[in-house]
């Protein structure tokens, strides 16, 4: 597609249930990326994919945080057993070699 | 890791006015970029500037990749341009942020 797609755009999820977050990258960018920004907050690094591996995924906040990318292309972001401190907006970004990233619009995420 | 700071923190211009805001980083780079975060949220790439200068109408960005530091020039500024300027740089496998300056160009 022309831009990064993210999906939902929002998600509201009770204390303790599992969520997706989707990221569809431009077409042919190879590097993908997860962040998350908290309210008021800088971005936070969460994991890198380059194709369907993830060599960095060294951001990831705890085990309950998962990722995965196929086909080189669609990834997800899992969650389990939200807690209120996983309220943020999560971020994807995608991009090719010495180019900047292109940034989705992000997931805002309110777990209550 | 990389450090990026990034100054001002906030800063408030008249439209039509110019501005310089800095980045400085803590070790070699060489993916320097440059972000605008709208009122919106959207996350908007202005530059990749590894080293240089490049200019995109209004806005241009110089890098001294030796100095470790980057600068972005925003030339009559407009209300369109207010929101939160990030510079962010680091490895290939991913960017450190630095913590913005929020910009607000009043009428």
């Amino acid at each position: 597609g022309a831009g990064v797609s993210q999906s939902p755009s929002n998600k509201v999820t009770e204390k303790g249930k599992d969520v997706e977050l989707r990221c569809d990258p431009i077409s042919g960018h190879t590097a993908l990326y997860w962040y998350r920004q908290s309210l008021g907050q800088g971005l936070e690094f969460l994991i890198y994919f380059q194709g369907n591996s993830a060599p960095d995924k060294s951001g990831l906040p705890s085990d309950r945080f998962s990722a995965e990318r196929t086909g080189g292309s669609v990834s997800t972001l899992t969650i389990q057993r939200t807690q209120q401190e996983d309220s943020a907006v999560y971020l994807c970004a995608s991009s090719t070699a010495n180019y900047g990233y292109t940034f989705g619009s992000g997931t805002r995420l309110t777990v209550v | 890791g990389i450090q990026v700071e990034q100054s001002p923190p906030d800063l408030i211009l008249q439209e039509g006015a110019n501005s310089t805001l800095r980045c400085n980083f803590s070790d070699s780079v060489n993916n320097l970029q440059w972000f605008h975060q709208n009122p919106w949220g959207q996350l908007i790439n202005l530059f990749y500037i590894p080293s240089g200068t490049k200019q995109n109408g209004r806005l241009s960005a110089t890098t001294v990749a030796t100095e470790r530091y980057s600068l972005l020039y925003i030339s009559s500024s407009q209300t369109t341009d207010s929101g939160v300027y990030f510079c962010a740089t680091g490895t290939a496998s991913k960017l450190t942020f630095g913590t913005g300056t929020r910009l607000q160009v009043t009428l």
